[in-house]
């Protein structure tokens, strides 16, 4: 079975600092890639995703992640984070056979500002 | 479109109780799940369905616990008798169809 790991459980950083946070998944075949992000309080919101193509994906409110397959790695870059990234984020994979995700425990960000 | 809709938000009950969770998937989405998230054991998977027939239902902590859907646009998760450590926030998602899932709000249950 898929499992992902997610090496950073809390990260703090100061506004306008860059950002990567780690995630790492065990299954090398075929493999849909997530990041997701939970504000506050609210649910969790899709950042971004990879399925094929482009390394390199863009998601929303600047974040991009690189699949890199050879490292088994999705790791998360934001160049400059704001006060307002203030969340928790969780990667995950898909199993196809199975039909669902598996999250990693995810990584607690905190930006002072 | 609405995203997927859980009712109620919020759900206060009493030890020994009933409870019942509500939840709509976002229409033309074949796959529903239902989480349980807490401070101490984070995002675990409950139970899922494809096509309204359940898959896994391993993440079921115990007979306390039952859901159903039946229909596509429908699922309910049940907890009875409630208790204290059920208190948690239920998510329920839909997936699409490069296997992303969509999150509902949650509903925050705090048994007393």
């Amino acid at each position: 079975a898929q499992s992902v790991s997610q090496h950073n459980h809390h990260v703090i950083l100061s506004e306008a600092a860059s950002l990567e946070l780690g995630c790492n998944y065990s299954y090398g075949g075929t493999v849909n890639l997530f990041w997701y992000v939970q504000y506050p309080g609210q649910h969790l919101q899709l950042l971004l995703k990879y399925f094929s193509g482009d390394p390199l994906v863009k998601g929303i409110k600047g974040f991009e992640a690189e699949f890199i397959k050879s490292k088994f790695s999705f790791n998360l870059r934001k160049p400059s984070v704001q006060w307002s990234d203030t969340a928790e984020y969780f990667c995950a994979a898909a199993d196809f056979i199975k039909g669902r995700l598996y999250f990693g425990r995810g990584t607690q960000l905190t930006v002072w500002p | 479109d609405a995203g997927v809709i859980q009712s109620p938000r919020h759900e206060v009950t009493e030890m020994g109780q009933e409870v019942t969770l509500r939840c709509k998937p976002i229409s033309g989405h074949n796959s529903l799940f239902w989480y349980r998230q807490t401070m101490m054991r984070g995002l675990e998977l409950l139970i899922y369905f494809n096509n309204n027939v359940p898959i896994d239902d391993s993440g079921m902590p115990e007979d306390r616990f039952s859901a159903k859907m039946p229909n596509a646009s429908f699922s309910t998760l049940k907890i009875q008798p409630s208790e204290p450590r059920d208190s948690a926030v239920y998510f329920c998602a839909s997936r699409g169809r490069e296997y992303e899932q969509y999150f509902g709000p949650g509903t925050r249950l705090t048994v007393t």
